[in-house]
């Protein structure tokens, strides 16, 4: 079945520097791939999307692109904030389904 | 803005007890979800409905049921509730069917069984 392979983290980072978290998929067809975002305390919220390959999604300085040849979609920004300490999930949702498939979130955490 | 509401955001219930969590929104979708998030598993889904009073099992249903009696509504029932179903519960909700379509989550319900 679907899948979706994501990072373990937590990772740590200063004010900054790059973020890789990195996500690949398995999946039957052409899924559309997400990123979305828990701040503390809050629920999920979308971050960015692609739907199909070589699309880039990009939002608040995030960016990831639809890699179908390695079947990924990593999330990248290239300074990180104190304010971007979060859980960062992966997701797919396939093409007539309607399950969406999460991967286990990395949580994030920036230093000052 | 698409909002989904949950109706209790901290609930501490003993064992045994019947639960209920609801949740509403507000932005005429059709497909309504209920998944359960614990540290290191990520989010897993416990029931989802595609319309009023339909309902299909998601990958964990086992000490769940659900309820669909309006479109904007939908509840999850813990008939008997164990400490195993302490947990954060989300509800979320999108447009209709297709690979492209973002859900839309509440802030989560965290239950507390003792």
């Amino acid at each position: 079945g679907d899948s979706v392979t994501q990072m373990e983290g937590p990772v740590t980072l200063s004010e900054e520097a790059f973020l890789t978290i990195n996500c690949t998929y398995t999946a039957t067809g052409y899924p559309s791939l997400f990123w979305y975002v828990q701040y503390p305390g809050e629920g999920l919220q979308l971050l960015l999307k692609a739907t199909k390959a070589d699309d880039k999604g990009s939002n608040k300085g995030f960016e990831a692109t639809y890699r179908k040849e390695t079947t990924s979609f990593h999330l990248e920004k290239g300074s990180v904030q104190v304010s971007d300490s979060a859980v960062y999930f992966c997701a797919l949702s396939s093409t007539g389904g309607f399950k969406t498939i999460f991967g286990a979130g990395t949580r994030l955490f920036v230093k000052a | 803005d698409v909002k989904v509401t949950q109706s209790s955001r901290y609930l501490v219930k003993r064992t045994g007890e019947k639960v209920f969590l609801e949740c509403v929104q507000d932005m005429d979708h059709e497909n309504m979800f209920w998944y359960r998030q614990d540290p290191g598993l990520g989010l897993r889904l416990i029931y989802f409905s595609y319309d009023v009073k339909m309902k299909e099992k998601g990958d964990i249903p086992e000490g769940y049921s659900v309820s669909r009696e309006k479109k904007e509504r939908f509840s999850l029932i813990l008939e008997s509730a164990s400490t195993n179903q302490t947990s954060m519960y989300l509800c979320a909700s999108n447009p209709s069917q297709g690979a492209g379509n973002t859900i839309y989550f509440g802030e989560g319900s965290w239950l507390t069984v003792v």
